[in-house]
């Protein structure tokens, strides 16, 4: 059974770009999660997510941000205008319901 | 609101000493602790998870124990080795609110 997959796995993206991250859940997984580490800093929540819901989002950022969990297909957290202070590594987690939560590798952004 | 601390944020230790990281935390209304070790630049690997329900888990040299009612839990890592050097991340899953709270980390370094 494949862990939680993320892709890329690094990112480089200049000012005014956009960044689409993508989390592909464990086999049976239906409840995504993504969260941002910043330099130096611990792993913040960002926004709780179930297929086609979003269920908590209240660690995102209210501008820019926004975040996907579709029928089919991986979620995507997608990041529009990137600046300088949205490098950091991204972590997507996956559940089967309100359970354990199972942390993929991360990609990190970084913002030229 | 939940808030995860561990101690010490950094440690150096010679090879071959056991060793003791804390974490504590404010609100007991847990559903599960975890433990992840972080290498720099990589993503997170789950050590222990203990269920509220439970006090300890044991793993190979690793040891974390759990007191809900003090918030508190620590991991005890024994003869400790250079390749134990990493970052270790307390992890909190707050069932109610669906998302885990971390700490910002101890930074252990240990000294061949």
């Amino acid at each position: 059974n494949a862990g939680v997959m993320q892709n890329p796995r690094h990112l480089v993206r200049r000012r005014g770009q956009e960044a689409r991250l993508r989390c592909s859940p464990m086999k049976g997984h239906s409840h995504v999660y993504w969260y941002r580490q910043l330099p130096e800093e611990g792993l913040k929540f960002m926004v709780y997510l179930q297929k086609e819901n979003i269920i908590d989002e209240s660690g995102m950022p209210k501008e820019r941000f926004s975040a996907e969990f579709p029928k089919e297909g991986p979620s995507i957290l997608r990041i529009q205008q990137v600046v300088r202070g949205d490098s950091a590594a991204y972590f997507c987690a996956s559940s089967k319901g309100p359970d354990t939560q199972y942390f993929g590798p991360g990609t990190r952004l970084t913002v030229l | 609101k939940q808030e995860v601390t561990q101690i010490p944020a950094a440690l150096s230790v010679p090879e071959g000493e056991n060793l003791v990281l804390n974490c504590s935390f404010t609100d007991s209304a847990i559903y599960n602790l975890q433990w992840f070790r972080q290498d720099p630049g990589k993503g997170l690997t789950s050590l222990l998870l203990i269920q509220s329900s439970q006090r300890e888990q044991t793993s190979g040299r690793l040891n974390a124990s759990l007191d809900k009612s003090s918030g508190r839990s620590t991991l005890y890592i024994a003869a400790s080795q250079p390749g134990d050097s990493a970052t270790y991340l307390c992890a909190v899953y707050v069932g109610g609110g669906f998302k885990t709270i971390f700490g910002a980390g101890t930074r252990l370094f240990v000294k061949a």
